[in-house]
């Protein structure tokens, strides 16, 4: 299995525009989480999914970020409009089901807003 | 103006020593614990579990002990590398089914 993929790795973009960042999770996982990763704040979660239907976004920063997950298969993350604010590494990351069960985490996408 | 960065704690060790990391949790309601590992410019890697009826887990040269009492967790890495220096994070369930990552601490393991 080629584990999580994300996409892009890295994205350049400025202020004012709108960002879109791609997971595939792991073919069987029913769980997608993603996370933003900084140094301030650490590792936070910004909203998870089980069999694709979002469960908690009490972690999404505000209504610029914005989350789907048409299937079992694909998410998306998006800000729009994106501020310098929201530079960070965000990571996705699956797991087989909901619960306290290990997460296998992406490469993550390290997103600079100008 | 200029922000201040979080630095993480730091434990540098020579290789072939013996490593100990450690991790204060919260939530005495907490049942499950993860140790995570991240090496530079890579997401976090599953490295070892517990759950609260176990105090102690050995894996492939490390094992995690788990103190309910003072609600401690601690990875021990045995005969530690230059490939073991990267970020630990421990993650513990507290009760909501999602895992909260701790700040994390630092291994450099010098050669």
């Amino acid at each position: 299995d080629a584990g999580v993929i994300q996409s892009p790795r890295h994205e350049v973009t400025e202020m004012g525009q709108e960002v879109t960042l791609r997971c595939k999770p792991i073919s069987g996982h029913n769980s997608l989480f993603w996370y933003r990763q900084t140094m301030m704040r650490g590792l936070e979660l910004l909203i998870y999914f089980n069999n694709n239907v979002p469960i908690d976004d009490s972690g999404m920063p505000e209504d610029r970020f914005s989350a789907k997950m048409p299937n079992a298969s694909f998410s998306t993350l998006k800000i729009q409009p994106s501020e310098p604010r929201d530079s960070a590494v965000y990571f996705c990351a699956s797991s087989l089901s909901q619960g306290a069960e290990e997460q296998y985490f992406g490469p993550g996408t390290r997103l600079t807003v100008t | 103006g200029e922000s201040v960065g979080l630095h993480l704690p730091t434990l540098s060790v020579q290789e072939g020593d013996n490593s100990i990391i450690n991790c204060a949790y919260s939530n005495s309601a907490s049942d499950y614990f993860i140790w995570y590992k991240q090496e530079s410019g890579k997401g976090p890697q599953f490295i070892i579990d517990i759950r609260s009826n176990m105090d102690k887990r050995q894996g492939q040269r490390v094992t995690v002990l788990l103190n309910k009492t003072v609600k401690h967790l601690s990875l021990q890495i045995a005969a530690t590398q230059p490939g073991d220096s990267a970020v630990y994070f421990c993650a513990e369930n507290r009760g909501s089914y999602i895992p909260t990552f701790g700040r994390g601490t630092s291994l450099i393991v010098h050669p």
